[in-house]
């Protein structure tokens, strides 16, 4: 049984780009959240999905916006990226929107 | 909001001991909390559930204690390993979102 699986593992983009991050839930799985995590921090919370609807949204700006798709799938996508949006992008999926957490290895950005 | 904290920012300890880690949350209304084990670079592995109307949970050598009413939580692993070496992260679930402390970062030495 797969886990989340995320991709790309690591990406580099410059300044002003757009970035499309994909993830692909837990099998049984059906909400889909996505964390931004700095070096040395917590995990911070973007936004998650259920049912293809975003249903809760952290402190992110309008550039963060996402998808997801009728397999539950979702992409997080970032325009106008700044250096400050260098960090560990992790998705995470459970059965219902509040139960047990499983996450994904996550998607490393660096914005030159 | 809910603000999450973790003392200590971090650990070194021999190999063998038992040890606790704290994890403290400001708003006591929360649904259930999870613990977290993250190697560097890597993704975060699920370690104890714990519900709002539980105490506490066991896995293996790891038990996780709750007191939702002094907004508390402790990670109790008894005779740590090297392997045990990662960050340790707390997250509650409330206002329909979970929000998680800083971690613990755990060094056991052999």
């Amino acid at each position: 049984d797969a886990g989340v699986t995320q991709s790309p593992t690591h990406l580099i983009k410059t300044r002003g780009q757009q970035v499309t991050l994909r993830c692909s839930p837990k099998s049984g799985h059906d909400t889909v959240s996505w964390y931004q995590q700095a070096l040395g921090q917590g995990p911070q919370f973007i936004f998650q999905y259920y049912e293809e609807e975003e249903r809760q949204r952290g402190n992110f700006p309008d550039r963060f916006s996402g998808h997801q798709f009728p397999n539950y799938s979702s992409e997080l996508n970032v325009n106008a990226l700044l250096l400050g949006d260098s960090a560990l992008y992790l998705c995470a999926s459970s059965s219902s929107r509040h139960e047990k957490l499983f996450f994904g290895s996550g998607t490393q950005l660096s914005v030159l | 909001k809910q603000e999450v904290t973790q003392i200590p920012a971090a650990l070194s300890v021999p190999e063998g001991e038992n040890l606790v880690l704290n994890c403290s949350f400001t708003d006591s209304a929360i649904y259930n909390l999870q613990w977290f084990r993250q190697d560097p670079g890597k993704g975060l592995t699920s370690l104890l559930l714990i519900q709002s109307s539980q105490r506490e949970q066991t896995s293996g050598r790891l038990n996780a204690s709750l007191d939702k009413s002094s907004g508390r939580s402790t990670l109790y692993i008894a005779a740590s390993q090297p392997g045990d070496s990662a960050t340790y992260l707390c997250a509650v679930w409330n206002f329909n979102k979970f929000y998680f402390g800083s971690g613990t970062k755990l060094n056991v030495k052999p």
